[in-house]
């Protein structure tokens, strides 16, 4: 159990950039979530995937964000022609179904846009 | 829609003596789990306890131990015995039961200082 793993730790761009960035969840967890967090808040969640299925995205998630989880394994979060506004930490999260398991978080992207 | 509420944006504590942060939380629903998750500076987040709504009896985890009043909808957190380890920022959130393991909701979070 080599924990969640996210990838890369920080990424610094342009406003009007496209950004990609990569979340490998605990192995066997089938539940992916994605959190964003800004400074001084707490996470906020975006979306979340059973194996390769997503299963809700928050009205945060606007159109310019696509979130996938090909093969129900690892997961990519993209941001289409970034903004001021979506520079933030991104929280990647994983679990097994059960109701009653806890939620492990990898390390987050730091997200700064110029 | 949930909420949850840190009231506390900021706590310090000396070393060794204990502090209790508090949490609230807005549901309609019967049925949810409550955590505390610490998040240390640069470093990734981890769960410190949780408490089932259904359960009466308060968790506790080591040094850590919560006051979860289901009526008042209040789950504070105490940390006996504090050391300079656990300063970092202490999160509150909730999850519903409804359908399996949902997205967490999470208050602002209260910032832990210890001085030694």
């Amino acid at each position: 159990d080599t924990g969640v793993s996210q990838d890369p730790r920080h990424k610094i761009t342009k406003r009007g950039q496209n950004v990609t960035f990569r979340c490998d969840p605990i192995s066997e967890h089938n539940r992916l979530y994605w959190y964003r967090q800004t400074l001084g808040q707490g996470p906020e969640f975006l979306t979340y995937f059973q194996n390769e299925a997503q299963l809700e995205k928050s009205r945060l998630l606007s159109d310019r964000f696509s979130a996938e989880r090909p093969k129900g394994s690892f997961s990519t979060l993209e941001i289409q022609r970034t903004e001021q506004g979506d520079s933030a930490m991104y929280l990647c999260a994983s679990s097994f179904q059960g109701e009653n398991q806890p939620q492990h978080f990898g390390d987050g992207t730091r997200l700064s846009i110029l | 829609a949930q909420t949850v509420t840190q009231s506390q944006p900021e706590m310090s504590v000396q070393e060794a003596e204990t502090v209790t942060l508090s949490c609230t939380y807005d549901t309609s629903e019967s049925d949810y789990y409550l955590f505390w998750y610490k998040q240390p500076p640069s470093r990734q987040m981890i769960l410190v306890i949780r408490q089932e709504a259904y359960k009466q009896q308060n968790a506790t985890e080591n040094r850590f131990s919560v006051n979860f009043q289901k009526a008042a909808k209040s789950f504070s957190l105490k940390i006996s015995d504090s050391q300079l380890g656990d300063a970092a920022m202490y999160f509150c959130a909730y999850r519903s039961a409804l359908s399996g393991n949902t997205p967490l909701v999470f208050g602002k979070g209260t910032r832990l200082s210890v001085i030694a």
